[in-house]
């Protein structure tokens, strides 16, 4: 069975563009879970989906966005770019049933460049 | 407020010794969610164990084993004889009551041979 599955590998922009990256969840999950982990400041969390619908986010500008879609693939946009957006950005999947313990499962993340 | 300190930022050992990663948090909530992450330098986050506030049964999954104590809000990490490839960076995280995973800053975990 396939994992989570992120798109690109790697990615470089400079700044003010656009970036959009892409998750393809477990079979069968319906919660994706979006986080940036910077050089230095941890795993920070952006952005929770749940069966299409935004349920959570972090604490992080609007340019920050994504959605989900009826397949439960995800994609997350980063509008503006700064050079501090720089960092890895894993996707996570889980269940959508009994949230409160559910297990989140990593990609292999999308390491975005700001130049 | 709900926190996660992991006070090791780095931790190396030879192989063979056994190392313990400390982790302790702060929650109000009376149930609540442990887990302990592995980040090899892949990258790829993998899951290791879940544990709820209501089981402090000491947990072994063959050369690993976690020490959970509600008493002193520590859930503890122990890798016995350990290998170059348990080389990584160890994440502990709390799950709060809006259901969103704390991190802790991670313990870098050097296995030399």
């Amino acid at each position: 069975e396939a994992g989570v599955t992120q798109s690109p590998t790697h990615l470089i922009k400079t700044r003010g563009q656009q970036a959009t990256l892409r998750c393809s969840p477990i079979s069968g999950h319906t919660s994706v879970y979006w986080y940036q982990q910077a050089l230095g400041l941890g795993l920070q969390f952006l952005l929770w989906y749940d069966e299409g619908e935004e349920r959570n986010r972090g604490n992080f500008p609007p340019r920050f966005s994504g959605r989900q879609f009826p397949n439960y693939s995800s994609e997350l946009n980063v509008n503006a770019l700064e050079l501090e957006d720089s960092a890895l950005y894993l996707c996570a999947s889980s269940s959508g049933t009994e949230i409160a313990k559910n297990i989140q499962y990593f990609g292999a993340g999308t390491r975005l460049s700001v130049l | 407020a709900q926190k996660v300190t992991q006070a090791q930022t780095e931790i190396s050992v030879v192989e063979k010794e056994d190392v313990t990663l400390d982790c302790v948090y702060e929650t109000r909530d009376t149930t609540y969610y442990l887990f302990w992450y592995k980040q090899p330098p892949s990258g790829e986050l993998v899951f290791l164990i879940r544990r709820n506030s209501f089981d402090e049964q000491n947990e072994i999954s063959g050369r690993y084993s976690w020490n959970f104590q509600k008493s002193t809000s520590s859930f503890n990490f122990t890798i016995t004889a350990s290998q170059v490839v348990d080389s990584a960076v160890y994440f502990c995280a709390l799950r709060d009551s809006n259901y969103q995973l704390i991190w802790g800053a991670g313990t870098k975990l050097i296995i030399k041979p």
